[in-house]
């Protein structure tokens, strides 16, 4: 049971470059997330997903696209990176509402130039 | 904009002694939930807190909530050097309970 997964772990980009985030669970969750996480900023929510084939907005979406295709994947897009895209980015699951815990993958650092 | 701000951003301690770190936050809520995050890691729940619970307990981890001052609190008991970290409380957005908002932590530092 490995639990969240996320890849790659790190990566450096140029501005305008794109790449994908690809994160996984193992725990038939119904709701995944992605974050991402600034010095002194916490996790701010960029996309959220309630179940395979859905996608919503979080607070700060923009510059970001997502896709949940298989219940188990949650992908993270950036089509064209920026330097303000430097960040930690952490994907999360979780079986239903807020009423349960979320289980958090181990990170992603991404560092745009 | 963050629902729950923690207080203090940051504490330093001596091993043994006791932590407490402090979550404000705006808006009413169903339940609200504290996690840590260990230096470079994900986070990890602790433990949830229901509106209509005043206190909970979880090993040497004691939470309150006084919904009337909107507002929680974390204390860790007999602190070892291994509770160094960040903590966050998290509570529900606006959003029908879809999703948390998490506020930007406090960094606690246990020293040996």
């Amino acid at each position: 049971n490995a639990g969240v997964t996320q890849t790659p772990k790190f990566r450096v980009l140029k501005t305008g470059q794109s790449m994908t985030l690809l994160c996984a669970q193992d725990m038939n969750h119904e709701y995944m997330y992605w974050y991402r996480q600034d010095p002194g900023m916490g996790l701010r929510l960029i996309h959220y997903s309630v179940g395979e084939g859905t996608t919503a907005k979080g607070e700060v979406p923009d510059g970001y696209n997502v896709s949940r295709l298989k219940k188990q994947n949650f992908l993270l897009g950036l089509e064209s990176a920026a330097p303000s895209q430097t960040s930690v980015y952490f994907c999360a699951s979780s079986h239903g509402t807020t009423w349960n815990e979320q289980f958090f993958g181990p990170g992603t650092r991404l560092t745009v130039l | 904009s963050q629902q729950g701000e923690e207080d203090p951003q940051a504490l330093s301690i001596q091993e043994g002694e006791n932590a407490t770190m402090n979550c404000s936050y705006k808006t009413s809520i169903n339940n609200l939930q504290w996690y840590r995050q260990n230096s470079g890691r994900g986070l990890v729940h602790l433990i949830l807190i229901r509106s209509n619970e005043r206190e909970k307990h979880s090993g040497r981890l004691r939470v309150t909530l006084d919904t009337s001052k909107k507002s929680s609190s974390l204390l860790i008991t007999a602190s070892r050097a291994a509770d160094t970290a960040s903590y966050f409380c998290a509570t529900d957005g606006d959003n029908y309970g879809q999703n948390f908002v998490f506020g930007p932590g406090t960094r606690l530092s246990v020293l040996p």
